[in-house]
């Protein structure tokens, strides 16, 4: 989990609540995602940004949103539009988003529940 | 469209025997491919990456994977598993675009005493 950080562990949600899942990293890195883990499916792309002030949506992007002010930050907001956020949320980054053999390096996520 | 697939949801295998997890992938250009290790509630950790070579590729905790083009996968293995090695893996593939990656669905690997 070296150099990423992410808060909470758990969280809950309540009805039309919307809730900020925070990811930091110190290894200077420009690139930073967000996955969506649910049980047996794998993980799936729901934002990702190359580099500060810029992201773009991944698979499943509707419902979420995220910004990325500082390169160490990339919090993202389940917004009450997502009516099914029960999963694990899961922030990576990697130092080159161009560059096809570099590895992520992931947190160690945050349980989201709907109360 | 990149896609990659593991076609068992779980392997069972008593300590010391050997594991292998599979993963065959499709790809329009050159594939890179990835293993990730998850242990309980925690993040994906890194095991070992195929970019272009030797089809035979060593990465972390004494694994290794086979690349075979001609079958289109990339199976990971392992001579003598562990106890610790059970744990959630998983196959990821990129094709030659910006880095988008694509990960299977995962493969819950028990190792019993």
């Amino acid at each position: 989990d070296g150099g990423i950080t992410q808060s909470p562990k758990y969280l809950f949600r309540k009805e039309g609540q919307n809730v900020t899942l925070s990811c930091e990293q110190n290894l200077n890195h420009d690139a930073m995602y967000w996955y969506r883990q649910d049980p047996g499916q794998g993980l799936r792309l729901i934002y990702y940004s190359q580099i500060v002030n810029d992201f773009q949506k991944g698979d499943i992007a509707e419902g979420y949103s995220v910004s990325r002010e500082k390169k160490e930050s990339f919090p993202l907001t389940v917004t009450s539009a997502q009516k099914n956020p029960t999963a694990f949320y899961l922030c990576a980054s990697n130092s080159n988003p161009k560059a096809t053999n570099e590895k992520l390096f992931f947190g160690s996520g945050t349980q989201l529940s709907v109360l | 469209a990149q896609s990659v697939a593991q076609p068992e949801d779980q392997v069972n295998v008593a300590e010391g025997n050997p594991l292998t997890v599979k993963c065959t992938y499709s790809v329009s250009g050159n594939p890179y491919l990835f293993w990730y290790v998850q242990y309980p509630n925690r993040g994906l950790q890194f095991l070992l990456k195929y970019i272009t070579g030797d089809n035979l590729v060593k990465g972390s905790y004494g694994f290794e994977a086979e690349f075979n083009k001609s079958q289109t996968s990339f199976h990971l293995k392992k001579p003598s598993a562990l106890v610790s090695d059970s744990a959630l893996y998983f196959c990821a593939v990129r094709d030659s675009s910006w880095g988008k990656l694509q990960f299977g669905a995962g493969t819950q690997v028990v190792v019993t005493p």
